[in-house]
């Protein structure tokens, strides 16, 4: 159980091109979604939160519209990366989590490269 | 900000050997967790801890909460080459997490 899919696994993309990557609940309500972001070999950074059918709530330093994130239903994220640039290439990954206090689960994240 | 400190970076052991990891705060975290990650792949959940002193296996892998809720230790025993990877610690507070930098496992055949 608690099986979290992200796709696409990996997009190359030119510079300016807008980029939508979907995180998806399979078997379970998520109503918590979180999008984290890891440069190599490093740790893996929290972009934002969000709930569904509420705003998310985005960590310092992360640009709101740079980095757009929908949780429409109880088992679907998206995050759209507007406007790409090269230096918004990484791994991003995606997690989710049920009720209060169960641990999250994360997706295979998704491999975004610029060029 | 909260941070989790893990180290060495690197381990390295013979297959067989058993291998403890410790994760330490100077912040009180409600829930430690220890995820694995392989190459360009998301984390995997080994094990969630959400009681202080609460000691949990899974297999071949047992943490421990500290008793302070500043600390959290995983061992992994009779280590076979797939444990390879990246072992990060995790602690909670408010439904988010905090992460470790990691520590990279190499087991020699």
């Amino acid at each position: 159980g608690a099986v979290v899919s992200q796709h696409p696994s990996w997009v190359i993309c030119k510079s300016g091109t807008s980029v939508k990557i979907e995180c998806r609940s399979l078997d379970f309500q998520a109503t918590t979604m979180f999008w984290y972001r890891q440069f190599p070999k490093q740790s893996l950074m929290l972009m934002a939160t969000s709930n569904e059918g509420s705003k998310a709530t985005y960590e310092q330093g992360v640009e709101k519209d740079k980095f757009l994130i929908n949780h429409a239903s109880l088992t679907l994220s998206t995050l759209t990366v507007t406007s790409a640039h090269p230096e918004d290439s990484s791994f991003y990954i995606c997690s989710a989590s049920g009720q209060a206090n169960q641990p999250q689960h994360f997706g295979d994240g998704t491999r975004l490269s610029i060029l | 900000g909260q941070q989790l400190n893990q180290s060495p970076q690197s381990m390295f052991i013979q297959e067989g050997e058993d291998v403890s990891m410790n994760c330490t705060s100077s912040s009180i975290f409600n829930t430690w967790l220890w995820y694995k990650q392989d190459p360009g792949e998301g984390p995997v959940l080994l094990i969630a801890l959400y009681k202080a002193g609460e000691l949990t296996s899974n297999g071949r892998l047992t943490a421990q909460f500290g008793i302070t809720r500043k600390d959290s230790f995983l061992n992994i025993s009779a280590s076979i080459p797939s444990d390879v990877g990246i072992y990060f610690c995790a602690a909670g507070a408010n439904s988010k997490l905090t992460f470790g930098k990691g520590i990279t496992l190499s087991v020699r055949p």
